[in-house]
C-alpha cells in the first residue's frame, strides 16, 4: 500500500534553532519526493523536489535529503525564524503511466521567540 | 509562471444549501486540474481530477461533483451540503506531460456547513 508517514506530528522550537523533520514512504514505482510549506489557511507552496538520483536539495535555509534505499527523507531547517511556523508536508509521486500523488499528514512547526 | 485563483476564500453555508467553488488557472494551457480536501491533522484527499474540458474523474464517492467547462476553469459543486462537507478545499494544477507531476496549489477555500 502506498503510504507517506511524517514525524513528528508537531514540533515547538525557539527562534534561531535548527530542526529536522522526517518522512518515510512506501510508494512504488517511485518518481519524486517533494516538501511543501503550508501557512495556516493558505495553499501549500513547494520547497524542494527530488528525483531518485538526487540525495540532497537546498532552498535557502531549507535542506532536504533523500535516501531512496531506505525510503526516507528529511527536511532540515537552519536558523529558524518566526515565519517558519507552518505545516510541512511530504509528498511522494509514483509514476504509473500518469502520476499518482500521495500526501503525508504533515508536521506542524511552531517557532517561538 | 502559473497562477491559480480560487473563490470564495471563505464560505459559511447552511445544511442542504447548494455549493459552488470556482478555480481558474493563468499562465499555462491544457493543465491537469485537481480538487483536494484537507481535514485538520490529515493529509490532502484527492476528490476530483481532470485532464481536459468535460473530463472528470472522481476518486471517492461523495456528495460533491466537479465540472470543467473551460480549459482553465474547474468548479466544485454540491446540490445539498452536508455537515461533513465542511473543510478546506484546494484547487491544484500540474503541467500536461510534465516530468515530475509537480502540483501547484491555489490559496484554498474554507467551507463551514452549519
Amino acid at each position: 500500500k502506498n503510504q507517506v508517514e511524517q514525524s513528528p506530528q508537531s514540533l515547538i522550537i525557539l527562534e534561531g534553532k535548527n530542526c529536522t523533520l522526517q518522512c518515510n514512504y512506501t510508494v512504488s514505482p517511485f518518481s519524486n519526493l517533494r516538501w511543501y510549506k503550508q501557512d495556516t489557511g493558505r495553499g501549500p507552496v513547494s520547497l524542494t523536489i527530488m528525483t531518485f538520483s538526487e540525495n540532497t536539495k537546498s532552498n535557502g535555509r531549507y535542506t532536504a535529503t533523500l535516501d531512496a534505499d531506505t525510503k526516507q527523507s528529511s527536511l532540515h531547517i537552519t536558523a529558524s525564524q518566526l515565519s517558519d511556523s507552518a505545516s510541512y508536508i511530504c509528498v511522494v509521486s509514483a509514476n504509473t503511466g500518469g502520476f499518482k500523488t500521495i500526501f503525508g499528514a504533515g508536521t506542524r512547526l511552531f517557532v517561538k521567540a | 509562471s502559473q497562477t491559480i485563483h480560487q473563490w470564495p476564500a471563505t464560505l459559511v453555508q447552511p445544511v442542504g444549501s447548494p455549493l459552488s467553488l470556482e478555480c481558474t488557472v493563468e499562465g499555462t494551457s491544457n493543465p491537469n486540474l485537481y480538487w483536494y480536501r484537507q481535514a485538520a491533522g490529515r493529509g490532502l484527499q484527492l476528490l476530483f481530477y481532470s485532464v481536459g474540458i468535460g473530463q472528470i474523474s472522481s476518486e471517492v464517492p461523495q456528495n460533491l461533483s466537479a465540472s470543467r467547462p473551460q480549459d482553465r476553469q474547474f468548479i466544485l459543486s454540491s446540490k445539498k451540503l452536508l455537515l461533513s462537507d465542511s473543510g478546506f478545499y484546494l484547487c491544484a494544477c500540474s503541467f500536461r506531460g510534465g516530468r515530475t507531476g509537480e502540483l501547484f496549489f491555489g490559496e484554498g477555500s474554507r467551507l463551514t456547513v452549519l
